[in-house]
């Protein structure tokens, strides 16, 4: 079974507006943690957002919010207020404790695109 | 402060052939991990490296190999290059090997294989 899963290949949102990526993870690892990437077409991922799966809170960082449900198993990333600069792939991944390294398994990204 | 570096940004090779893929961690992390991104996909995980031990190894043959050296850089080493060995090839550091350590990635390096 995929252990992330982005079920919208492509978004597109109207500038200023809000717009929500879908993100689901499949884990039996109590201890885990998820994470947002966004990656422009120059190639490097740059991370946007952690929610570790003890955290009681949904993180927040600057315009982006993770809508964490556990019971779901959803790690949805919410962008608020869309810049033309938003337009780019969006991976959420997940990192297992249970694994003893740092590996993070990505999903098949989301391509976000900011309409002026 | 300098984020994660790798080289060559893009390369060329024939099929056969061996390629060395280098990269730099942010100044204070330890560990490096490997990853490799064909088109259209998300990252895959080759390696990591934790104080120049090997911490984990995705599920890669053995044409892969890797290893970090005493100031934490790192190189992968792919041999026998094949058509499917095109793809963007990602570092990434964090300080220390696990406990939730945030990633952050290089520009990635280029590989074509014809």
């Amino acid at each position: 079974a995929q252990k992330i899963t982005q079920t919208q290949p492509g978004m597109f949102v109207q500038e200023k507006e809000a717009v929500t990526l879908d993100c689901t993870y499949d884990t039996s690892d109590p201890s885990y943690g998820l994470f947002w990437y966004k990656q422009p077409s120059s190639g490097e991922m740059i991370f946007l957002i952690y929610q570790g799966s003890y955290d009681q809170q949904n993180a927040t960082e600057g315009r982006y919010s993770l809508n964490f449900q556990k019971a779901r198993k959803s790690a949805n990333l919410v962008i608020s207020a869309s810049q033309l600069g938003d337009s780019a792939m969006y991976f959420c991944a997940m990192r297992e404790s249970g694994t003893g390294a740092n590996n993070l398994f990505f999903g098949t990204g989301t391509r976000l695109t900011v309409i002026p | 402060d300098a984020g994660v570096t790798q080289s060559p940004t893009h390369l060329i090779k024939t099929r056969g052939q061996q390629v060395t893929l280098r990269c730099s961690p942010i100044s204070g992390h330890k560990s490096v991990s490997w990853y490799q991104q064909v088109l259209g996909q998300g990252p895959q995980f080759i390696f990591q490296y934790y104080e120049k031990e090997e911490r984990g190894r995705g599920n890669f043959p053995d044409r892969f190999s890797a290893r970090q050296f005493p100031n934490y850089s790192s190189e992968l080493n792919v041999n026998a290059l094949l058509l499917g060995d095109s793809a963007l090839y990602l570092c990434a550091s964090s300080y220390r090997a696990t406990g939730g350590e945030t990633q952050y990635f290089g520009p990635g390096t280029r590989l074509l294989v014809l």
